[in-house]
């Protein structure tokens, strides 16, 4: 079981906007600034889309976005489009062990 | 421009000793700030992080893989080697090294190799 909870699947059509949460604890999600989330397309390697809970590398399109609410972060992508469509996974750092990723989310773009 | 790539067996017997090497290019693990961790993924599941080497030879480890788990660098070569001890099918997954940013952040990654482990 991961230690970082998302939920198995989301979906939207183009154009809309989706959230994928990620529920930790205090000891993680909710007790630091270090939360980070990445995409992965089958058969790739995953790819850094966010961090620092709301940072976005260079490269990254603005229609993601992150943020956290207690022990809660959320992915938004906005403008749902078709290359979207992936499997994302949030991390954080965790006081306890270190780093934790969560279970991943498959989004499927109607 | 930062590359990994990962190296090693892609197919080990039940027990045995696992190591893959990492072979990295773009930066130097003698950097303060710099880490390279190790990331595996059973197929079809979640990511799974197993541990980091820091550029001060500092190590953490997934609590519940440390008794099995050592990373070491070799900072002439640029490379960092994975060791897992005592494989078991359940470990069969596709093990990946990562640039490690910031406190929890791995900024690029290499392809990874998917690891077999069976009699």
């Amino acid at each position: 079981q991961s230690a970082l909870t998302q939920p198995a699947s989301v979906s939207g059509s183009p154009g809309q906007s989706i959230t994928i949460s990620c529920t930790g604890t205090s000891s993680d999600v909710g007790g630091w600034n270090h939360v980070s989330w990445y995409q992965q397309r089958p058969g790739e390697a995953p790819k850094l889309m966010i961090y620092e809970v709301s940072d976005r590398p260079s490269g990254v399109s603005s229609r993601f976005s992150g943020s956290t609410s207690g022990n809660t972060a959320s992915l938004t992508i906005s403008g749902l489009q078709a290359e979207d469509e992936a499997d994302y996974y949030c991390s954080s750092y965790s006081s306890a062990t270190t780093l934790v990723f969560g279970g991943g989310t498959k989004l499927t773009v109607l | 421009q930062i590359t990994l790539k990962e190296s090693g067996p892609t197919l080990v017997r039940p027990t045995q000793t696992l190591t893959l090497t990492c072979s990295f290019s773009g930066f130097s693990l003698n950097s303060r700030g710099v880490g390279v961790g190790w990331i595996r993924q059973p197929p079809v599941k979640a990511l799974e992080w197993l541990g980091t080497i820091y550029w001060d030879d500092d190590k953490r480890y997934s609590p519940s893989l440390k008794n099995r788990l050592t990373i070491t660098k070799d900072t002439s070569k640029n490379q960092v080697v994975l060791i897992m001890t005592n494989m078991d099918p359940v470990d069969t997954a596709t093990y990946y090294c990562a640039h490690r940013v910031g406190l929890a952040v791995f900024d690029h990654w290499g392809q990874g190799i998917l690891v077999s482990v069976s009699s």
